[in-house]
């Protein structure tokens, strides 16, 4: 079964300043189609998951461009230039390329304003 | 714009049964995978069952499988999870969505409690 470890698990960040989420799967992502689908959610508080990254870089519509997502293979970053307070919530990556068992997710990094 | 709502969660006693529903509207909803997934209280995401456009074959979670069963009916562009046996840690919010290796529409999530 693939596994997909997140870190930190909590992400205490400043206004203003940067953030940087890895994730680290225990096989590669990359499909046999070409394809790597390795995915990024956000969670805000009381809402539903939301993309934010699909296929490892590309951004969701209407996603501020301070979020981009990077890596390749088994590591993966997503990274927010400056965060913003809309940007408090738990981001999840999830992994759509091994079929057994299913769409997998990390635990979830928790992003706080300090 | 694509909108999935979800309905059916509720209070359920351990063994019992339910069956959640999700009407689909703004998409083309017969061309797309489509999934359930949960989330228990405080906890983190986990997928629980994708059925494809032709319902020709059906993937389950290892903690679900034998006991929940997803379908579909294009025609009335909804999908379905019917659960039984359901157990205390089956306790979550319900959400379906479509196929995230492609698209990003997620339902507002529908609450199951299983409780005695």
């Amino acid at each position: 079964d693939v596994v997909m470890t997140q870190s930190p698990l909590s992400l205490p960040v400043t206004l203003g300043q940067p953030a940087s989420i890895s994730c680290r799967s225990s096989q590669s992502l990359v499909h046999s189609n070409g394809n790597t689908f390795l995915h990024w959610f956000q969670q805000r508080p009381g809402q539903s998951p939301r993309r934010l990254i699909y296929r490892v870089s590309n951004r969701d519509s209407g996603v501020p461009d301070r979020f981009s997502g990077s890596g390749s293979g088994t590591d993966f970053t997503l990274k927010i230039s400056r965060v913003e307070a809309e940007d408090v919530g738990v981001y999840y990556c999830m992994q759509g390329t091994h079929w057994t068992p299913g769409f997998t997710f990390g635990q979830g990094t928790k992003l706080e304003i300090k | 714009e694509a909108q999935l709502v979800e309905s059916g969660g509720g209070l359920v006693k351990p063994g019992g049964s339910l069956t959640l529903s999700c009407a689909a509207s703004g998409f083309a909803f017969s061309s797309y995978d489509m999934s359930w997934f949960r989330q228990a209280p405080g906890k983190g995401l986990e997928w629980v069952s994708t059925i494809p456009p032709s319902s020709s074959h059906m993937s389950y979670a290892d903690s679900v499988k034998g006991r929940f069963t997803i379908s579909r009916d294009n025609a009335k562009s909804s999908l379905y999870l019917q659960m039984s046996s359901l157990r205390v840690e089956d306790t979550a919010v319900y959400y379906c969505a479509t196929d995230p290796n492609w698209d990003d529409s997620w339902g507002q999530g529908t609450l199951v409690t299983v409780s005695s």
